[in-house]
């Protein structure tokens, strides 16, 4: 089946520092990619679509300066947080669409700030 | 108004034991429904599409009523493996998903 790889599965940076996270679609060509935010006990929350050789589109409240996402090739999207604080530590996670109807997740990173 | 509303639980069911969820949309344009599976840290993993004649997987039901934008999961003789949280995910326009809050489900022996 579809498989999205995701990297790092955990990262604990400094305040201040950037972050790079990976998702890679194994098998199967990625033109959109969507990365996803989910803090302690709530749901996921859409950040960004990202679309292979264009900009990627940003849902309302997130930082496009921020959270830089590159989608360089049909295989890998790749988002930077950048200048991370404490309050950026969350689990993030990306999905590729698999074909009709077919979401799948990357296996996410969970960022700490310290 | 949240987009995708599901009761956060926690439902507390002996094994055995069957348990329905239910989750409302708002959008009525959505196209597309899910239910999602999501263990503690740890990424969601789909549990089964939902079609408006409503689909069976094994233990699981799944139901869609357009007219009233509502979407239900029912768990048929609960397992301890089922414990986990149980999105609702509604898909839009440009394969944009939507998920609700999550219902938690702790199946006890």
């Amino acid at each position: 089946g579809a498989v999205v790889s995701q990297h790092p599965s955990r990262v604990i940076c400094k305040s201040g520092t950037s972050v790079k996270i990976e998702c890679r679609s194994l098998d199967f060509q990625a033109t959109t990619m969507f990365w996803y935010r989910q803090f302690p006990k709530q749901s996921l929350m859409l950040m960004a679509t990202s679309n292979e050789g264009s900009k990627a589109t940003y849902e309302q409240g997130v930082e496009k300066d921020k959270f830089l996402i590159n989608h360089a090739s049909l295989t890998l999207s790749t988002l930077t947080v950048t200048s991370a604080h404490p309050e950026d530590s969350s689990f993030y996670i990306c999905s590729a669409s698999s074909g009709p109807y077919g979401y799948t997740f990357g296996s996410g990173t969970r960022l700490t700030v310290v | 108004r949240k987009e995708v509303e599901q009761d956060p639980g926690p439902f507390n069911v002996p094994e055995g034991a069957t348990v329905a969820f239910n989750c409302t949309y708002s959008n009525s344009a959505s196209q597309s429904f899910f239910w999602y599976r999501q263990d503690c840290r740890k990424e969601p993993k789909l549990l089964m599409s939902v079609y408006s004649s409503g689909n069976e997987d094994g233990r699981f039901t799944a139901q869609l009523n357009r007219a009233s934008q509502y979407i239900s999961l029912l768990i048929r003789d609960s397992k301890l493996s089922d414990s986990a949280t149980y999105l609702c995910v509604v898909g839009n326009a440009g394969n944009m998903l939507t998920f609700g809050g999550g219902t938690r489900l702790m199946v006890k022996p």
